[in-house]
Order: structure tokens, then sequence, then C-alpha cells
């Protein structure tokens, strides 16, 4: 267990359902981020929450919707995706990058 | 904009073997480095931070070290085993300043056959 907690493990919907991911730090950190890692591909950034302000929005479509309630959870609203969307999405924190980054496990999404 | 570059791409190596992955990045201005692992399937776990002021980082078999002027850091992996099968990645973070939103390379995959 890194300290960042991510659920489900893995999420199996439909492309008209709609579903959350959340992951959960208690490290302490400041800064939250979202990364979506398909097959054979590089991490991608997608979000990232400092002081539970959205800092980052790197071209993600709409239909993924993040949210940070407060410093320690963060959680992806997902609607009416895509198959391509299918992926291992990664939650990391840090507080703001001084001691590195922690992630979590991630959550496998297919989408069918 | 940093780029970061890891190399080699893929690894195959017999058991007992000592490695270095090499990560080169292109913005010396740096606040610190790190390098990850990734189990297939599995979340990023961290190996080591370099701080920028530091030259090198050790935790058992494993050494990074941090040439910041050149924009060079490698991971040595002394007498390989196959359980350290993986994907090896760098992080990179920007000097502080306001941005901490790390570059990642895109990994060395490292197979250690017994």
């Amino acid at each position: 267990e890194t300290g960042v907690t991510q659920t489900p493990r893995h999420l199996v919907m439909g492309m008209t359902n709609k579903k959350s991911l959340k992951c959960e730090q208690h490290l302490g950190h400041n800064a939250m981020y979202w990364y979506k890692q398909s097959a054979k591909k590089p991490l991608e950034l997608m979000f990232v929450y400092s002081l539970e302000e959205r800092v980052e929005n790197n071209s993600v479509p709409s239909r993924f919707s993040p949210e940070c309630p407060n410093s320690s959870h963060l959680f992806l609203h997902l609607h009416t995706l895509q198959p391509e969307d299918s992926a291992l999405y990664l939650c990391a924190s840090s507080q703001q990058g001084a001691y590195g980054y922690t992630f979590g496990s991630g959550t496998r999404l297919t989408v069918v | 904009k940093q780029e970061v570059t890891q190399i080699p791409a893929a690894l195959s190596v017999p058991e007992g073997e000592n490695l270095v992955l090499n990560c080169s990045f292109t913005d010396s201005a740096i606040y610190n480095l790190q390098w990850f692992r990734q189990d297939p399937g599995k979340g990023l776990t961290s190996l080591l931070l370099i701080q920028s002021s530091q030259r090198e980082q050790t935790s058992g078999r494993l050494n990074a070290s941090l040439d910041k002027s050149s924009g060079r850091s490698t991971l040595y992996i002394a007498a390989s085993q196959p359980g350290d099968s993986a994907t090896y990645l760098c992080a990179v973070n920007p000097a502080s300043g306001g941005s901490y939103i790390p570059t990642f390379g895109r990994g060395t995959s490292l197979i250690v056959h017994p």
C-alpha cells in the first residue's frame, strides 16, 4: 500500500453508463493527478489539482469530469465513454513535487 | 518544453548481470528526478528520488545517479534477478516556481531471464 488508494480496482461499463473512479490519499499532500495509460502507450496526464483547484486540464474530452472536494480526495466522473477510453487510470499525489510523486495501484477500465 | 528520453526502450538479460538504464532530459532546470518501476497492469512504485543538489541515491541493489549539467541520470541494477522484470520509468520534476507537473520518459522494459 503506497498511501494512495484507488477504487474500484477493475470496472467494466457500457457506453451509456455513468460511473466514478475514486482516489484517496492520507499523506498530507496538496496536489493530486489523474493519468491515463493505454496499452503500449506512455502515461498521459489528464488533470492536476493543487490546493483543490484545477490547474491543468490536458485537452481531455468532456465525458471525463474531475472533482476534488478536498485535498485528500479526487474523483473522475465518467459518462458516455467510448471503447477507446479503455485503459488503466492512475491517480497520484505530491507535495507540489518537492518529495516526488506517489501513485495508486490504478483502476483498470473496460468500456464495452 | 522538457523532453525526457529513456534508452534502451527494451532490454533482455540473463540473471546475474549488472545493468544500466539511461534517462536523459533536455532542460537542466530541474527540481528533482524520480525513478519508478511498473509491473504489467499495476501502478507505479517509486524506487529512488534524487534532488537536484544530489549526485546519487542508493537503495539495496539499486543506485541512481544524476548529472544535471549534462541532463542525464542512470539507474544501476546490480546482480539482476527475474523479479526485477518490469518497466522502469524516470520522471523529471521542473524547478520550483509554481510548476509541479512531472515529465515522464516512455520507459525501459526489462526482462531478466533465469
